[in-house]
């Protein structure tokens, strides 16, 4: 069965502490990965995109990579405006060769000034 | 200019009740989607429309019926309300190529949180 874990569940940092955020993946055909961030009462925004292996992206302070297995959202010195849900998605070919995404349950990111 | 706007933002209803969500975009695109946000947090495809044609519909009840009158807009609509119906309904759009090779994501709007009682 197709499959998006994320972890941790949450995460709470001081400000300036950098860490990464996990995403693994059991799915069969990868289309893209997709990292998201979702504030309070919003809708998720797009962040990256990441095709194959090897391949890293990069937005002010996030760095996102992937494996063959997980993806990585690398957060260094982290800001209080940095504190969301970051909410990973794979995509696979839906009916009609449109793209489906499968959602992870994301990481709640809490960062302390 | 809002990308992707939804309405109403909050809608409380009673069991039983019939009601819609509208959804409209300008961004140009041409597939657009509705999706589910459980408490959990959890996001959820319903119903995915290209060009206004049905493109994914997945397991949903019956009583979900989208409109799409145009590539601009679609519209969901929900009869015979249940409890469980209660969530927050994300209305999204990507060009039908988002994600092959190029940087596009779907766009969101802001939700909808219904709540049945």
């Amino acid at each position: 069965e197709d499959q998006v874990t994320q972890s941790p569940e949450a995460l709470r940092l001081q400000e300036g502490e950098s860490s990464s955020l996990n995403c693994s993946y059991t799915v069969s055909g990868l289309r893209g990965l997709f990292w998201y961030r979702q504030d309070p009462g919003k809708g998720p925004e797009f962040l990256f995109t990441l095709y194959s292996a090897g391949e890293e992206k990069e937005k002010e302070r996030l760095k996102a990579t992937l494996t063959k297995k997980e993806s990585f959202l690398h957060i260094t010195a982290p800001k209080p405006e940095d504190s969301a849900t970051y909410l990973c998605a794979v995509g696979l070919w839906g009916a009609g060769n449109n793209r489906k995404l499968i959602w992870g349950l994301g990481t709640s990111l809490a960062v302390n000034p | 200019d809002t990308a992707v706007s939804q309405t109403p933002k909050y809608l409380v209803t009673q069991m039983g009740n019939d009601k819609s969500i509208k959804c409209e975009q300008n961004l140009g695109h041409d597939t657009m989607y509705w999706y589910k946000q459980d408490s959990k947090k959890f996001l959820k495809i319903m119903f995915s429309y290209n060009n206004k044609e049905l493109i994914i519909n997945e397991t949903v009840p019956n009583r979900f019926s989208p409109k799409s009158p145009d590539k601009a807009h679609l519209n969901l609509h929900i009869n015979s309300l249940e409890l469980g119906d209660s969530a927050v309904y994300f209305c999204a759009s990507s060009q039908k190529g988002a994600g092959t090779g190029n940087n596009y994501g779907y766009t969101f709007g802001s939700g909808t949180r219904l709540t049945v009682v």
